[in-house]
């Protein structure tokens, strides 16, 4: 399996425009988490599914984001309208975890710089 | 929630030295503790985990301490080599919930 892998690698935009970040989990993991990380915040975990379901999105900063995951294979991270405080790097992660045993160890993509100027 | 602290923030050693990171967590009810290694420019990838139901685990030059009635939990790196230079983060949770991580460790293992 090639892990967890997102794209784009990288994206600049401008203030204003829809951003949509995709990840493909690893296949047979049954969670997928996206977290956020800053230098001021860290790691944060914005939302996560679990068979393809949102579990918890507490960590969603605003309206403007919103995280979809239409099947096992994919899922998405859109934020629309962009503003400059969302530049960070953003990262997927899957693990075999499943509700009422969801900590096992997770497996994290390689991130999606995001600057939005 | 679960609120998790981590100590130092930077943290720089000689090669060969030992390194400790500490954190704290806030709810006893949290029984999950990873250790995540980040290097430059990379993903966070799991190093060691222990649960609740034990006080210490090792894996080579690695170990990791849990004291569950104080709430705190440790790293711990014999022999450091330049290629620990990283990024650590240390997470706690329950079992069956988020994982919540600290803000990290940054260290360097001087040649």
């Amino acid at each position: 399996d090639a892990g967890v892998i997102q794209s784009p690698r990288h994206e600049v935009t401008e203030m204003g425009q829809e951003v949509t970040l995709r990840c493909k989990p690893i296949s047979g993991h049954n969670s997928l988490f996206w977290y956020r990380q800053t230098m001021m915040r860290g790691l944060e975990l914005l939302i996560y599914f679990n068979n393809n379901v949102p579990i918890d999105d507490s960590g969603m900063p605003e309206d403007r984001f919103s995280a979809k995951m239409p099947n096992a294979s994919f899922s998405t991270l859109k934020i629309q309208p962009s503003e400059p405080r969302d530049s960070a790097v953003y990262f997927c992660a899957s693990n075999i975890g499943d509700r009422g045993a969801l900590n096992t160890e997770a497996f994290f993509g390689q991130g999606t710089r995001l600057t939005v100027v | 929630g679960e609120n998790v602290e981590q100590h130092p923030s930077t943290l720089s050693v000689q090669e060969g030295d030992s390194a400790v990171i500490k954190c704290t967590y806030s709810d006893s009810a949290s029984n999950y503790f990873p250790w995540y290694k980040q290097e430059l420019g990379k993903r966070p990838q799991l190093i060691i985990d222990i649960r609740s139901n034990v006080g210490e685990k090792k894996d080579q030059r690695i170990a990791v301490t849990l004291n569950k009635t104080a709430k705190h939990f440790s790293l711990h790196i014999t022999e450091t080599q330049p290629e620990d230079s990283a990024v650590y983060f240390c997470a706690a949770g329950r079992w069956d919930e988020k994982l919540v991580f600290g803000k990290g460790t940054k260290l360097t293992v001087n040649p």
